[in-house]
């Protein structure tokens, strides 16, 4: 999957818990994004990173929080999980400079929240 | 085409045959289009991309067509094999902020 590695690949948790997925990627690309995939929604996008310690927000933000200290790692953590943030979670990479185009997804993580 | 609810559309073909997968897009500032491929417990793999300043462009036996007048998007994929049996999603984007916006996928089955 386009050097891109998720961990962990399934985590159950408790409602209540702080979890922490993390993306590492041996590309060297610029741009990483988080999505999850719910049925009946599709892909939609948490956070996005342009950058060393550039992060910015997506279209489902809220509960989340990410964070970039080095190029190829971009971690995100529910700090208090709750239910409805039961998903599977995609990492992605950019190809290109331009934000949002051609992007290759790691393998995703299964979280379920109890 | 894009799903509604929680059920996929499904595209049952035969091996061999050619399949045509449909995606409607509402935004009309949309430039660039992709086609993904997910195979059941795997991340969406890159298929073929186009941008809004062509309307055809053809990869291994992979074609995308694009029709900006009707804001419709499509892939032909040619001579389907087993392989094929996957949920196919296009994405769109503008370049804006929001990045790519992607639809809901359509199931496409391979029968024998």
């Amino acid at each position: 999957d386009a050097g891109i590695t998720q961990s962990p690949r399934h985590k159950v948790t408790e409602t209540g818990t702080p979890v922490t997925l993390r993306c590492h990627q041996t590309e060297n690309h610029r741009y990483m994004y988080w999505y999850r995939q719910d049925p009946g929604h599709g892909l939609r996008l948490i956070h996005y990173s342009y950058g060393v310690k550039d992060t910015d927000k997506g279209e489902v933000s809220d509960g989340y929080s990410v964070s970039r200290s080095k190029t190829e790692d971009f971690l995100l953590t529910l700090e208090s999980a709750t239910s409805s943030q039961t998903s599977v979670y995609f990492c992605a990479i950019s190809e290109t400079t331009g934000i949002n185009e051609k992007l290759f997804f790691g393998s995703g993580t299964q979280l379920s929240v109890l | 085409g894009e799903s509604v609810g929680l059920h996929l559309p499904t595209l049952s073909v035969q091996e061999g045959d050619n399949s045509i997968i449909n995606c409607a897009y509402s935004n009309s500032a949309s430039d660039y289009f992709i086609w993904y491929k997910q195979e059941s417990g795997k991340g969406p793999q890159f298929i073929i991309d186009i941008r809004s300043n062509m309307d055809k462009r053809q990869g291994q036996r992979v074609t995308v067509l694009l029709n900006k007048t009707v804001k419709h998007l499509s892939l032909q994929i040619a001579a389907t094999q087993p392989g094929d049996s996957a949920v196919y999603f296009c994405a769109e984007t503008g370049g804006g902020a929001d990045g790519l916006t992607f639809g809901k996928g359509t199931h496409l089955i391979i029968q024998p």
